[in-house]
């Protein structure tokens, strides 16, 4: 099976930078995903690593080590907005992608 | 608008009553997956279909159950429900299996059910 851990909550004041960091263990690996969800919303998509090193989104940058089982999601510029909980997640078997998440961080931004 | 339909957007019924969700996945869409997320908690994967027929099943109850019809839109049953029940069910929908990993998901915006 899979299991993800995250931190559960993180807070930063806006204008900083903050890392959201996920290890994993999963019985095949076929890339980390990272979404956004606001209190009540719909989680969205943000990013997705199927290869070592990082991917960069705007103000969002993502992380994977395969080596190390381990991801991370970096935002900069941190806005009141991004106040929300961001999930990492990974693919259950390569054929039909069913994601397996993480409890998820919480990032509070205060002004 | 996600493009991922779910109606209703909030239910109240009682215990040991019966429910049926409803997801439209977005256009060309063939896969269709359930999620149930309680009070802050994480999204727990219920069951996934592709192009009509059940692929993957998780921690689904025995009092739950699911299926994608022809046009591809899928329901969720939720029978003898119990107050354990009361949570958000998201219905998420992704292209075919070899175009949808960078993409990811698309989730509609959900059904918030409370039993009392």
């Amino acid at each position: 099976g899979q299991s993800l851990e995250q931190p559960s909550e993180v807070t930063a004041v806006e204008g900083a930078i903050v890392q959201i960091n996920c290890t994993y263990q999963t019985s095949g690996f076929y890339g980390l995903s990272w979404y956004q969800q606001h209190d009540g919303g719909a989680p969205t998509f943000l990013s997705y690593n199927a290869l070592d090193g990082l991917e960069e989104t705007g103000r969002f940058s993502s992380f994977l080590s395969r080596s190390d089982s381990y991801g991370y999601l970096l935002l900069q510029e941190l806005q009141m907005k991004d106040s929300a909980s961001y999930f990492c997640a990974v693919r259950d078997g390569g054929g039909f992608q069913k994601l397996v998440f993480g409890t998820g961080t919480r990032l509070l931004v205060s002004p | 608008d996600s493009g991922v339909t779910q109606t209703p957007k909030h239910l109240i019924t009682a215990t040991g009553q019966r429910v049926t969700l409803r997801c439209s996945p977005r256009s060309g869409d063939l896969s269709v997956y359930w999620y149930q997320q309680s009070l802050d908690q994480g999204l727990q994967f219920l069951i996934q279909y592709y192009n009509g027929e059940e692929r993957a099943k998780g921690n689904i109850l025995e009092r739950f159950s699911a299926q994608q019809f022809p046009d591809l839109h899928s329901e969720l049953n939720l029978s003898s429900l119990e107050l354990g029940d009361s949570a958000l069910y998201f219905c998420a929908s992704s292209p075919s299996s070899s175009e949808g990993k960078r993409d990811g998901y698309t989730f509609g915006s959900g059904t918030r059910l409370t039993v009392v």
